[in-house]
C-alpha cells in the first residue's frame, strides 16, 4: 500500500541552528512528493514538490528538501532557522492510482529564540 | 492571488443536526477536495471532485455527502451530525485534470467544527 511516514511528532531546534524534518515513503511506481506547512489557525501552504529531476529541490521561505531513493526518503531542511518556522509540517505523496495525495500525520517544529 | 474560501472560521451544532459547509474557490480550478484534520492523524480525504457535477469518495466517506453544481463551489454536508465528527476540515482546489499529479493543492483557512 502506498503510504507516508513522518517519525517525529515534535523536533526543537535553537534559532540559528539547522532544521531537518524527517519524511519516508512508500509508493509503488515514481513518487511525487510534497511538503505543506500550518502556521496556527491557518490552512495549509504550500511548500515544495518533488516531481523529477534534480534530487535537491527549493522551495518557500528558504526551504529545502532532499530526494532520495534508496532510502525512500524526502526530508525537508533548512540551513538557518527562525522563531517564525515554527509550525505543523506535512509531508504528501501524490497516489497514482487513484489521483489524490495522503499525507503524513505531520511534525510540530518547534524553534526557541 | 489565489483564494480559497470556507463559510465559516467556527461551527458549532447538535448531535443529529444536517450541517453545511461551504467552499468556494476563485481561481478556475477543475479539482476540488474536502478533508478533515485530527491530531496525530494528518489529513484525511473524505470527498473529492474533478469537475461540476462529478465527485469520488475518499479514504473516509461515511457520513458525509457533497455537492458540486457550480465550478467554483464545493459543499460538505453532514447528513446527521454525530460527536465524532467533530474536526476541523479543510477544503482545497488543484488546477490540472483528473490525475494531474503536478499541480500542488492551495487550501482554505479551515472550519472547525463542534458537535455536541
Amino acid at each position: 500500500a502506498q503510504s507516508v511516514a513522518q517519525p517525529e511528532d515534535q523536533v526543537n531546534v535553537a534559532e540559528g541552528n539547522p532544521l531537518t524534518v524527517k519524511c519516508t515513503y512508500s509508493v509503488s511506481g515514481n513518487p511525487y512528493l510534497f511538503w505543506y506547512v500550518q502556521y496556527p489557525n491557518r490552512g495549509l501552504q504550500f511548500l515544495l514538490k518533488y516531481i523529477t529531476g534534480d534530487n535537491l529541490v527549493k522551495g518557500s521561505y528558504g526551504f529545502e528538501a532532499e530526494f532520495n531513493k534508496s532510502q525512500t526518503s524526502f526530508h525537508l531542511k533548512k540551513p538557518s532557522a527562525l522563531v517564525s518556522d515554527s509550525a505543523l509540517y506535512f509531508c504528501a505523496v501524490w497516489m497514482d492510482s487513484s489521483y489524490k495525495l495522503i499525507f503524513g500525520s505531520g511534525t510540530r517544529l518547534l524553534v526557541r529564540p | 492571488d489565489v483564494k480559497v474560501t470556507q463559510s465559516s472560521r467556527y461551527l458549532v451544532k447538535r448531535t443529529g443536526e444536517k450541517v453545511f459547509l461551504e467552499c468556494v474557490q476563485d481561481m478556475d480550478h477543475e479539482n476540488m477536495f474536502w478533508y478533515r484534520q485530527d491530531p496525530g492523524l494528518g489529513l484525511r480525504l473524505i470527498y473529492f471532485s474533478y469537475d461540476v457535477k462529478m465527485k469520488e469518495k475518499g479514504d473516509i466517506p461515511e457520513g458525509y455527502s457533497v455537492s458540486r453544481e457550480k465550478k467554483e463551489r464545493f459543499s460538505l454536508i453532514l447528513e446527521s451530525a454525530s460527536t465524532n465528527q467533530t474536526s476541523m476540515y479543510l477544503c482545497a482546489s488543484s488546477p490540472g485534470l483528473a490525475g494531474a499529479f503536478s499541480y500542488e493543492q492551495y487550501f482554505g483557512p479551515g472550519t472547525r467544527l463542534t458537535v455536541t
